[in-house]
């Protein structure tokens, strides 16, 4: 069964720390995709990187970067020298290619604090 | 601003109740998907329509109903509500069609609903 696991609850570092969220999945599909959203605290979700299975190229966009590692099934994001406005509740979330739905699956979400 | 509306962005009723959620998508997208969120079971897929079909369900409550209209927009449709349907409801919206698990979904800022 397809599910997302996201075992840090909450994470707290204090400003320039780099910190980085584990994001393990399970799924029997063998194409699937893979992304990271976050939530500030103004509630809305806002996308940040999509991965498909078949690309297992390390992704680095300004801080932030993401290993994708399918020997292990896990896609960790990793923001370098942390900022306050990097504070929000981070999830991971996996589509499974058979669906052709869209539909994403996600982790329970790890909330990262960062202190000035 | 992800281009993803829904109305309103506050709801208090009470117990027993229906209410009618609604979402307009992003210009240009097929496809929209109404996720649920609460402390205890995270953020869970409800339902996927595209083009105006029901494309996907997830763990949709029977009291729960969703339609999308000839002009995209979509509306979710909650009835006899109990205390335990209180959350934050989020419509999303990707453009759709062959490849959907691929596209990224944009999420509205959501409807907080609170049944007292």
């Amino acid at each position: 069964a397809q599910k997302v696991t996201q075992a840090q609850t909450e994470i707290s570092v204090v400003e320039k720390e780099d910190v980085t969220l584990d994001c393990v999945y399970e799924t029997r599909d063998t194409t699937y995709y893979l992304f990271w959203y976050k939530q500030p605290p103004s509630g809305e979700l806002v996308f940040l990187i999509r991965r498909n299975s078949f690309d297992e190229q390390n992704e680095i966009s300004g801080r932030y970067s993401w290993n994708f590692q399918k020997s292990t099934s896990s896609f960790n994001f990793t923001i370098t020298a942390s900022q306050v406005v990097d504070s929000a509740v981070y999830f991971c979330a996996l589509s499974e290619g058979s669906s052709n739905t869209g539909k994403l699956i996600f982790g329970q979400g790890t909330t990262l604090q960062v202190k000035p | 601003d992800s281009g993803v509306t829904q109305t309103p962005k506050h709801l208090i009723t009470a117990t027993g109740q229906r209410v009618t959620l609604r979402c307009s998508p992003r210009s240009g997208d097929l496809s929209v998907y109404w996720y649920q969120q609460s402390l205890d079971q995270g953020l869970q897929f409800l339902i996927q329509y595209y083009n105006g079909e029901e494309r996907a369900k997830g763990n949709i409550l029977e009291r729960f109903s969703a339609q999308q209209f000839p002009d995209l927009h979509s509306e979710l449709n909650l009835s006899s509500l109990e205390l335990g349907d209180s959350a934050l409801y989020f419509c999303a919206s990707s453009v759709g069609g062959s490849g959907t698990s691929y596209n990224e979904q944009f999420f509205g800022p959501g409807t907080r609903l609170t049944v007292l």
